[in-house]
């Protein structure tokens, strides 16, 4: 139990334009989802934490209206990033709070190179 | 605010053999939980095991145990009969209700056969 998917698994998109990823608990309700972002050979760095039904609260530095997240369901949580750029070349992955067991789940990551 | 350490950058094990990870942390939080996540090439995260503060009997998953010294603040990983498949980076990771999952720097760990 406890599956976390996300989709696309790989994108590659050029300058200029906007994609979004996907995360979805399988199995259980998760009123809240969580972003990272993860550089080469470091540890995962949190960028937002996404609830169900309201606003994301973003970490410090990281800009709500390039990474845009929606939790319209306990299901599903959205990243789009909006106009990339080759700095937002990264690879994210998102998690899912599974609540009864204060423990979150990870999704597998997406690789997003921008040209 | 709460930190986790990891003072083994990289570690190596022959197969078969034991090895520990060392994790530290700092808080002062009563409750609390920790983890150790496992990061293979495909880089999923996989949880590999779970300690809630709160209990003293130290968390074990199969070949995973952990020994949870809460007034230390360490929180370190064993792993037993390594496998090949156990090739991965490990990080420690510290979580209170409400707030974030912090996370330490990780170890990398190459089982050798």
């Amino acid at each position: 139990g406890a599956v976390v998917s996300q989709h696309p698994s790989r994108v590659i998109c050029k300058s200029g334009t906007s994609v979004k990823i996907e995360c979805r608990s399988l199995d259980f309700q998760a009123t809240t989802m969580f972003w990272y972002r993860q550089f080469p050979k470091q540890s995962l760095m949190l960028m937002a934490t996404s609830n169900e039904g309201s606003k994301a609260t973003y970490e410090q530095g990281v800009e709500k209206d390039k990474f845009l997240i929606n939790h319209a369901s306990l299901t599903l949580s959205t990243l789009t990033v909006t106009s990339a750029h080759p700095e937002d070349s990264s690879f994210y992955i998102c998690s899912a709070l599974l609540d009864r067991a204060d423990t979150q789940y990870f999704g597998p990551g997406t690789r997003l190179t921008v040209l | 605010a709460q930190t986790v350490t990891q003072s083994q950058p990289e570690m190596s094990v022959q197969e078969a053999e034991t090895v520990t990870l060392s994790c530290t942390y700092d808080t002062s939080e009563s409750n609390y939980y920790l983890f150790w996540y496992k990061q293979p090439p495909s880089r999923q995260m996989i949880l590999v095991i779970r300690q809630e503060a709160y209990k003293q009997q130290n968390a074990t998953e199969n070949r995973f145990s952990v020994n949870f010294q809460k007034a230390a603040k360490s929180f370190s990983l064993k792993i037993s009969d390594s496998q090949l498949g156990d090739t991965a980076m490990y990080f420690c990771a510290f979580y209170n209700a409400g707030n974030m999952l912090t996370f330490g720097g990780g170890t990398r760990l190459m089982v050798k056969p």
